[in-house]
């Protein structure tokens, strides 16, 4: 299947510091990434949908000042969370999905755990 | 209502046991389905797709009741390696690319 990275896989961070997470979609073109967030025994949690070349489409609740995300190649989208918070701390994961017509399959990276001290 | 729903479990089966698993979903217009499976502390991975004509891959079968608006997952001849978070997934619930994962039904297939 389609591969996507994720870098870094794991930091820990000072409260008031930002972090920029990274998604590549290594084997292919992602028209669309999604990031999402995940705490301890829940489930997965839609944060945005980003589509190259334009705005990022936030769901109800995730501030965009805050979680700013960039997706300004067909293989790369950045996520940075500003000024992050211990509350911040948590599993983020990308997931890229390919050019349209290729089907809603969704290809997850590896995560990222966030540990915000 | 949630939009996705299934049941949490666990589901603790025996090895070779048959398994079957639940999803409803509320939006009637929601286009795709899929079944993934996560992991502890892992990335969901994409298990199989559900079509309407039902699907199969070795053990694993997808259905998927349009009218009654649930996706089901059966799983024969479990395997310890089966043990895993099931994650149901619909696309299309509030527009196009919006994509709702359900909480997840955890499976321990024990020896």
């Amino acid at each position: 299947g389609a591969v996507v990275s994720q870098h870094p896989s794991r930091v820990i961070c000072k409260s008031g510091t930002s972090v920029k997470i990274e998604c590549r979609s290594l084997d292919f073109q992602a028209t669309t990434m999604f990031w999402y967030r995940q705490f301890p025994k829940q489930s997965l949690m839609l944060m945005a949908t980003s589509n190259e070349g334009s705005k990022a489409t936030y769901e109800q609740g995730v501030e965009k000042d805050k979680f700013l995300i960039n997706h300004a190649s067909l293989t790369l989208s950045t996520l940075t969370v500003t000024s992050a918070h211990p509350e911040d701390s948590s599993f983020y994961i990308c997931s890229a999905r390919g050019l349209a017509g290729a089907g809603n399959e969704q290809f997850f990276g590896p995560g990222t755990r966030l540990t915000v001290l | 209502r949630k939009e996705v729903e299934q049941d949490p479990g666990p589901f603790n089966v025996p090895e070779g046991a048959t398994v079957a698993f639940n999803c409803t979903y509320s939006n009637s217009a929601s286009q795709s389905f899929f079944w993934y499976r996560q992991d502890c502390r892992k990335e969901p991975k994409l298990l199989m797709s559900v079509y309407s004509s039902g699907n199969e891959d070795g053990r694993f079968t997808a259905q998927l009741n349009r009218a009654s608006q649930y996706i089901s997952l059966l799983i024969r001849d479990s395997k310890l390696s089966d043990s895993a978070t099931y994650l149901c997934v619909v696309w299309g619930t509030g527009g196009y690319q919006k994509v709702t994962f359900g909480t997840g039904t955890k499976l321990q297939v024990i020896p």
